[in-house]
């Protein structure tokens, strides 16, 4: 059973539009989420995280948003850039121990 | 940040053999994880390696299979055991570390 999901596998974008990455949860007990960025051949990179006490949280380009009602997060990533194409995976943890991560997107940003 | 580095970063292997790999984080740690990513899927954790006591694994990951060595704050290994080509993955350790958690490279292990 996968407490963690992320829907759509890839997604294409024009370069310096907005690019939105979705990733749902089914653990209401989750506190703490994270998004990491992985190129091949490479360990995940952080990006950006957030706990449930806020429903936003950003940095730079990038911004998550938490509705923890919904039990879903998104990254959102503007404006995107060639250099932001890899596969994105959510991530999320009880006790910032143990994460779960979603099966990740693949982004790819367009010139 | 923590700065987390694995041997090998790679390795071919014969199936029935056994690969140890190494994970060295530049600070003292409480606690590291052994993840595998296996070809297209996410990423799955395999167990916890507690300094000074036994590695707690997940649910389908066993000792025999995958030992784990933490003799101090810095370091730690998994070995893969009597390896098969559905071992073929790429197996991160991570530490968590102020607000986040923090990934090695990635040993990229092929089962012939």
């Amino acid at each position: 059973d996968q407490q963690v999901k992320q829907n759509s596998p890839s997604l294409s974008v024009q370069e310096g539009r907005i690019s939105i990455l979705n990733c749902d949860y089914t653990n209401s007990m989750f506190d703490y989420f994270l998004w990491y960025k992985k190129y091949p051949a490479e360990g995940p990179t952080f990006l950006i995280s957030i706990s449930s006490i806020k429903d936003k949280n950003e940095d730079g380009r990038f911004t998550v948003f938490l509705n923890k009602s919904a039990k879903h997060l998104s990254l959102h990533i503007v404006p995107s850039q060639p250099g932001d194409s890899a596969v994105y995976f959510c991530a999320a943890s009880e006790d910032f121990n143990k994460f779960y991560f979603g099966s990740g997107t693949k982004l790819n940003v367009k010139p | 940040s923590a700065v987390i580095s694995q041997k090998p970063s790679r390795d071919i292997c014969q199936r029935g053999t056994s690969l140890t790999i190494q994970c060295q984080v530049d600070s003292q740690v409480t606690m590291m994880f052994w993840y595998r990513q296996q070809p297209g899927q996410s990423l799955t954790l395999i167990a916890t390696a507690n300094q000074g006591s036994e590695a707690t694994y997940e649910s389908g990951f066993v000792i025999d299979k995958f030992p784990i060595s933490r003799p101090n704050l810095t370091f730690s290994t998994l070995t893969v055991s009597n390896m098969s080509p559905e071992d073929s993955s790429i197996y991160l350790c991570s530490v968590p570390y102020t607000d986040t958690q923090y990934f090695g490279p990635g040993t990229r292990l092929t089962v012939l």
